[in-house]
C-alpha cells in the first residue's frame, strides 16, 4: 500500500499561518482530506477535496495541493487549533485509504 | 444531527474475541459507505475495514485480513466488527466512521464515533 507522509511537529505564534504538509505518490490522483484531534477527542475532518470545508470549520482553515504534496494551511492560528493534524487519501495500491502519520500543532 | 455510536469494546485475553457495534442516526445509513479506523495509544490513525452502501465491496488492512470482519444491517442503522484472534498490537481505540466520496478524487470520512476502547 501506498504511504502518506507528515512531518512529526509544527510550533505557530498565536496569531501566525502556519502550514501543515502531507507527502505521497497518491496524492498525484486523490485530493487529501485532513482531521483535527484534539486530546482524548475523536477526529473531526477541517479539509476536503481540492479545498472545501464542511459546515463550523473556521475559513481559516484551507487546503491545496501540488504535485505528491498536500498541504493545510491555518491562517491567523488560534490557541485552539492545537492539536494532532492527520491527511488521508485514497490509495493508488491495495488498501482503498491510507493516512499519514500525523502532525502534532503547538500554538506559542 | 448526524451521529454515531460505538459500543462493545473492553479488555480481552489474547486469542479472544469481541464484536463491537455501530449505531448511526441522523442520516440515511443504507446510502454511505462505512469504515472502522483505530488509534493504537499514543499513535495516529489505522484505517482498519470498510463496506459498501450495500454490502456489496469490502475491505480490510494487511493487519486484520482474516481475523476480522466487518458488516452491517442497513435496517437497524447499524455496522460491526467481529474481532477474532486478538493480539497484544490490537489494542487501540476504535472508531467508526462514516465514509464519502464525490467524483473519482475527492473522498473522506465523517462524521466519526467517539470511540471505544480495546484492550488486549
Amino acid at each position: 500500500s501506498s504511504e502518506l507522509t507528515q512531518g512529526p511537529a509544527v510550533s505557530v505564534a498565536l496569531g501566525q499561518t502556519v502550514r501543515i504538509t502531507c507527502q505521497g505518490d497518491s496524492l498525484r490522483s486523490y485530493y487529501a482530506s485532513w482531521y483535527q484531534q484534539k486530546p482524548g477527542q475523536a477526529p473531526v475532518v477541517v479539509i476536503y477535496g481540492k479545498n472545501n470545508r464542511p459546515p463550523g470549520i473556521p475559513d481559516r482553515f484551507s487546503g491545496s495541493s501540488s504535485g505528491n504534496t498536500a498541504s493545510l494551511t491555518i491562517t491567523g492560528a488560534q490557541a485552539e487549533d492545537e492539536a494532532d493534524y492527520y491527511c488521508n487519501s485514497r490509495d493508488t495500491s491495495g488498501n482503498p485509504v491510507v493516512f499519514g502519520g500525523g502532525t502534532k500543532l503547538t500554538v506559542l | 444531527e448526524v451521529q454515531l455510536v460505538e459500543s462493545g469494546g473492553g479488555l480481552v485475553k489474547p486469542g479472544g474475541s469481541l464484536r463491537l457495534s455501530c449505531a448511526a442516526s441522523g442520516f440515511t445509513f443504507s446510502s454511505y459507505s462505512m469504515s472502522w479506523v483505530r488509534q493504537a495509544p499514543g499513535k495516529g490513525l489505522e484505517w482498519v475495514s470498510s463496506m459498501s452502501s450495500s454490502s456489496a465491496s469490502i475491505y480490510y488492512a494487511d493487519s486484520v485480513k482474516g481475523r476480522f470482519t466487518i458488516s452491517r444491517d442497513n435496517a437497524k442503522n447499524s455496522l460491526y466488527l467481529q474481532m477474532n484472534s486478538l493480539r497484544a498490537e490490537d489494542t487501540a481505540v476504535y472508531y467508526c466512521a462514516r465514509f464519502q466520496q464525490v467524483g473519482g478524487t475527492t473522498s473522506w470520512f465523517g462524521p466519526w464515533g467517539q470511540g471505544t476502547l480495546v484492550t488486549v
